[in-house]
C-alpha cells in the first residue's frame, strides 16, 4: 500500500469555483505535514504547511485529520492561475524525517 | 539570498556512463534531501543528509549513491546508467528535517539514451 494517496485527477472546474482536494497518509506517527503547488516542468514550492488546528492562507485552507490519517486543501474562488499539481508531502517519523510525496493531484481551471 | 541552487540543468547521457549531479542549499540550511521525478509521479525519495551524515535512503539501487560536503553542499552520483535513469532530479533543503519544509532547487533534467 502507498504510503501517500492522493487522486491524480485532473480536476477541470471553472474559475471562481471552489475545489478541494484530500491526501491520506497511512503512517499515524508521522508528524509535519505540507502542500506543495508545482507547475508543468518545474519544480514544486511550498503552498503551505498543514497545522493540527487547521490554517488558512488567503484562498487557500489546509486541514489535518489525525483520527482518519488525511489531510485537504480547499481552495476558494479559483483562478486561472491555480491551474498547476498539488502535491501533498507527509514527514514519515520513526527514527528518521523523510518526507514522503504523494504523485500529485492536477487543478485545471478554465475561464 | 539566494535559493537552493543545482547544477548542470539539463544533461544527456549514453547507457552504461555515470553522472555527477550538484547541490547547494540554502545558507544555514543543513539538511540536503534527493529526489528523482519521472512524469505524472510524484518527487520519490533517494537520500537525506542532515549535518554531513546519511539520515536516509529509498529504494533505489546501488548504483546511486550520495554525499555531503562540509559546506553542506551535496553531490549525487549515478553509475551505469539506464534508459529508466531518465528523470528530473529535484534537490531539496531545510533547516531541520524532522519539521521544515523542504525548499525545492530547479532540478536538473536528465536525459539517458
Amino acid at each position: 500500500r502507498k504510503e501517500v494517496e492522493q487522486d491524480p485527477g485532473p480536476f477541470n472546474v471553472p474559475e471562481g469555483a471552489t475545489v478541494a482536494f484530500n491526501c491520506t497518509y497511512s503512517n499515524s506517527a508521522s508528524q509535519s505535514f505540507f502542500w506543495y503547488r508545482q507547475d508543468c516542468r518545474k519544480e514544486p514550492k511550498l503552498l503551505m504547511s498543514v497545522y493540527s488546528s487547521g490554517n488558512e492562507d488567503g484562498r487557500f485552507t489546509a486541514q489535518l485529520n489525525r483520527a482518519s490519517q488525511y489531510i485537504s486543501l480547499l481552495i476558494r474562488d479559483s483562478k486561472l492561475s491555480d491551474s498547476a499539481t498539488y502535491l501533498c508531502v507527509v514527514n514519515e517519523s520513526g527514527g528518521s524525517y523523510i518526507p514522503t510525496f504523494g504523485r500529485g493531484t492536477s487543478l485545471i481551471v478554465h475561464p | 539570498d539566494a535559493g537552493v541552487t543545482q547544477s548542470p540543468t539539463h544533461l544527456i547521457k549514453t547507457r552504461g556512463q555515470q553522472v555527477t549531479l550538484r547541490c547547494s542549499p540554502i545558507s544555514g540550511h543543513k539538511s540536503v534531501s534527493w529526489y528523482q521525478q519521472v512524469l505524472g509521479q510524484g518527487p520519490q525519495f533517494i537520500f537525506q543528509y542532515y549535518e554531513k551524515e546519511e539520515r536516509g535512503r529509498g529504494n533505489f539501487p546501488d548504483r546511486f549513491s550520495a554525499r555531503q560536503f562540509p559546506n553542506y553542499s551535496s553531490e549525487l552520483n549515478v553509475n551505469a546508467l539506464l534508459l529508466g535513469d531518465s528523470a528530473l532530479y529535484l534537490c531539496a533543503s531545510s533547516l531541520d528535517p524532522r519539521n521544515s519544509p523542504l525548499h525545492f532547487g530547479n532540478g536538473t533534467r536528465l536525459t539517458v539514451t
